[in-house]
């Protein structure tokens, strides 16, 4: 049953801490992409990357990083640099070629504790 | 102004009702559109690509209208199930990345 699986569902962090958000994909794409959600506001990009071992900044990248060591993985580290972190996180895949459309798994919540 | 810009509703609408959402993009170099829905608290899922003749998907109908940079939704015979929010999505094209530029949603509620 192919698809993109987010994990954890619920992740609560304490001041100063970084936490790692997971995103998995067998779809076979070669895009993978961050975003976050907040209340009224549209998804704002985070990363993305087009190729394993490349990735590129979105529009709201300070406070975030990612990697891309496998094609199926794109964990997304908050880092405690991010003074915001509540949110809604969302990742997504897509083939590269042609605007396709992007699939989305079903998400993080992270709040603060 | 905003990329991409929708009125946010909320739509309420009796169900049976005919229900059109509308979307204004402001690239006209815009290639590939979508809309998406999102239930409450849920991840977005493609609901259908809009393409440059129209098209349908049994109850739904998407339009492109690059003359005035607008997409529209349609949606008829609503049914409780439609209730959820509804994104536009636009592809700003150009280079080689499939970024996606996604418009703030436009809630819409099925009343029984």
């Amino acid at each position: 049953d192919g698809g993109i699986t987010q994990s954890p569902k619920y992740l609560f962090r304490k001041e100063g801490q970084n936490v790692t958000l997971s995103c998995e994909q067998n779809l076979n794409h070669d895009a993978m992409y961050w975003y976050r959600q907040d209340p009224g506001q549209g998804l704002r990009l985070i990363y993305y990357s087009q190729i394993v071992n490349d990735f590129q900044k979105g529009d709201i990248a300070e406070g975030y990083s990612v990697s891309r060591e496998k094609k199926e993985s794109f964990p997304l580290t908050v880092t405690s640099a991010q003074k915001n972190p509540t949110a809604f996180y969302l990742c997504a895949s897509s083939i590269v070629q042609g605007n396709q459309p992007q699939h989305f798994g079903d998400g993080t919540r992270l709040s603060i504790l | 102004r905003k990329e991409v810009e929708q009125d946010p509703g909320p739509f309420n609408v009796p169900e049976g009702a005919t229900v059109a959402f509308n979307c204004t993009y402001s690239n006209s170099a815009s290639q590939s559109f979508f809309w998406y829905r999102q239930d409450c608290r849920k991840e977005p899922k493609l609901l259908m690509s809009v393409y440059s003749s129209g098209n349908e998907d049994g109850r739904f109908t998407a339009q492109l209208n690059r003359a005035s940079q607008y997409i529209s939704l349609l949606i008829r015979d609503s049914k409780l199930s439609d209730s959820a929010t509804y994104l536009c999505v636009v592809s700003p094209g150009g280079g080689a990345t499939n970024k996606l530029i996604f418009g703030t949603g436009t809630l819409l509620a099925v009343q029984p």
